[in-house]
């Protein structure tokens, strides 16, 4: 059974970093892209980034380039999304998805507010 | 990357067949064959429904089908049901090598 579960999430002073992570179990993690998405409260899913099997290719946002960083570990079957200079509208549930995505974790929430 | 557009809300009653539409642009809808449709409930974590614009996944009921016609894709949901009374999103591949979702469309079942 796929399995991905997110961590990390909470509240966070703008401007301020947060490091998500997402454990993923069931499938050969090291073959598939992975993603992050997000929910504001109340609002649409929007993609985030995503990266390919070995790292030499990543996607984002335009509203997150040069702000978040996605990044793997194919050893430790995990996903991460570092966040920097946090502002209020990245209030959300972060998600975490295999592919494109066919697999969602139960999401994580972000915090951003002083 | 302007989010695609999906009506805000569609209704039908019990039986009925009821269709979703997501307009986007040539350079998502229209360019590729990447649509993805996702159900949510509240609270939940969205489900894949479709992918590849009308391949269905295993376990998805047939009761839900994909399409696609220049830059609108479709999701067709036929014997409407109590349960499937919840949010629905499409999604598309883009020519920046990114994903776009649609803004969403809440389902009524009267």
């Amino acid at each position: 059974e796929v399995q991905l579960v997110e961590s990390g999430g909470g509240l966070v002073q703008p401007g301020g970093s947060l490091r998500l992570s997402c454990a993923a179990s069931g499938f050969t993690f090291s073959s598939y892209w992975m993603s992050w998405l997000r929910q504001a409260p109340g609002k649409g899913l929007e993609w985030v980034a995503n990266m390919n099997q070995d790292g030499s290719e990543k996607y984002y946002v335009d509203s997150v380039k040069g702000r978040f960083t996605i990044s793997r570990d194919n050893a430790k079957n995990s996903l991460y999304l570092q966040m920097n200079s946090l502002r209020a509208e990245d209030t959300a549930v972060y998600y975490c998805g295999r592919n494109h995505v066919d697999y969602w974790g139960q999401g994580s929430l972000v915090t951003v507010s002083s | 990357q302007s989010a695609l557009t999906q009506p805000a809300s569609v209704s039908g009653s019990p039986g009925q067949s009821i269709t979703i539409s997501c307009t986007g642009t040539s350079s998502d809808v229209g360019g590729y064959n990447s649509v993805s449709w996702y159900q949510q409930h509240p609270g939940k974590a969205p489900k894949l429904m479709i992918y590849d614009v009308s391949k269905r996944p295993s376990g998805v009921s047939n009761r839900f089908s994909g399409s696609k016609s220049g830059n609108t894709a479709s999701l067709t949901i036929s014997g409407l049901q109590a349960e499937d009374e919840v949010d629905y999103y499409c999604s598309s591949y883009t020519s920046s090598n990114t994903y776009v979702f649609g803004t969403g469309t809440k389902v009524t079942v009267l």
